[in-house]
């Protein structure tokens, strides 16, 4: 059983440019999840989906942020216009409903914007 | 909004020895789980140990063990007999029950943890 994977796990960019992540969450795993983490503080969450309905966002998800997950498999999500704030970790998670609600995390995608 | 309080930023223990992180949360929700993640230096989250806030029972798992407080809203992680590999951040965690509630984890701001050999 494979656990989450995120790529890439590092990404440098400019100020201004875009950037896109991927996640492909745990195989059965219906529920997928992004999280923020910055130096220092506990992840902040993002959005999530049930299949390929995007349920909840945060109000951290700015207009520049956009987060899709087309299948119901894999989720990507982009940043535009990055700034020298988005700076972070950006964690992938995936759970099953049937599965006693425990949330497992992949290892991260750190983003630095210069 | 519910949050997650952990007011040990660090803590040390000295190895095979006890050591107790603590957590406290607001919430006016009845029903609920907490957690507890491990995230050690670049590496991924994981699991340590959950707590359904209607069990009265406090939940173990190896040498982690809880004590929860629901009254008090405190939510203490204990690692027994410490070893160099429990050395990481540790994360508190609050989720609300499905059925109507948020699926987000709220994260406290995690506690430190070094194991002296």
């Amino acid at each position: 059983d494979t656990g989450v994977s995120q790529d890439p796990r590092h990404k440098i960019t400019k100020r201004g440019q875009n950037v896109t992540f991927r996640c492909d969450p745990i195989s059965e795993h219906n529920r997928l999840y992004w999280y923020r983490q910055t130096l220092g503080q506990g992840p902040e969450f993002l959005t999530y989906f049930q299949n390929e309905a995007q349920l909840e966002k945060s109000r951290l998800l700015s207009d520049r942020f956009s987060a899709e997950r087309p299948k119901g498999s894999f989720s990507t999500l982009e940043i535009q216009r990055t700034e020298q704030g988005d700076s972070a970790m950006y964690l992938c998670a995936s759970s099953w409903t049937g599965g006693g609600n425990t949330i497992y995390f992949g290892e991260g995608s750190w983003l630095t914007v210069v | 909004a519910q949050t997650v309080t952990q007011s040990q930023p660090e803590m040390s223990v000295q190895e095979a020895e006890t050591v107790t992180l603590s957590c406290t949360y607001d919430t006016s929700e009845s029903d609920y789980y907490l957690f507890w993640y491990k995230q050690p230096p670049s590496r991924q989250m994981i699991l340590v140990i959950r707590q359904e806030a209607y069990k009265q029972q406090n939940a173990t798992e190896n040498r982690f063990s809880v004590n929860f407080q629901k009254a008090a809203k405190s939510f203490s992680l204990k690692i027994s007999d410490s070893q160099l590999g429990d050395a990481a951040m540790y994360f508190c965690a609050y989720r609300s029950r499905p059925q109507g509630g948020s699926e987000k984890l709220v994260f406290g701001k995690g506690t430190k943890l070094t194991v002296n050999p």
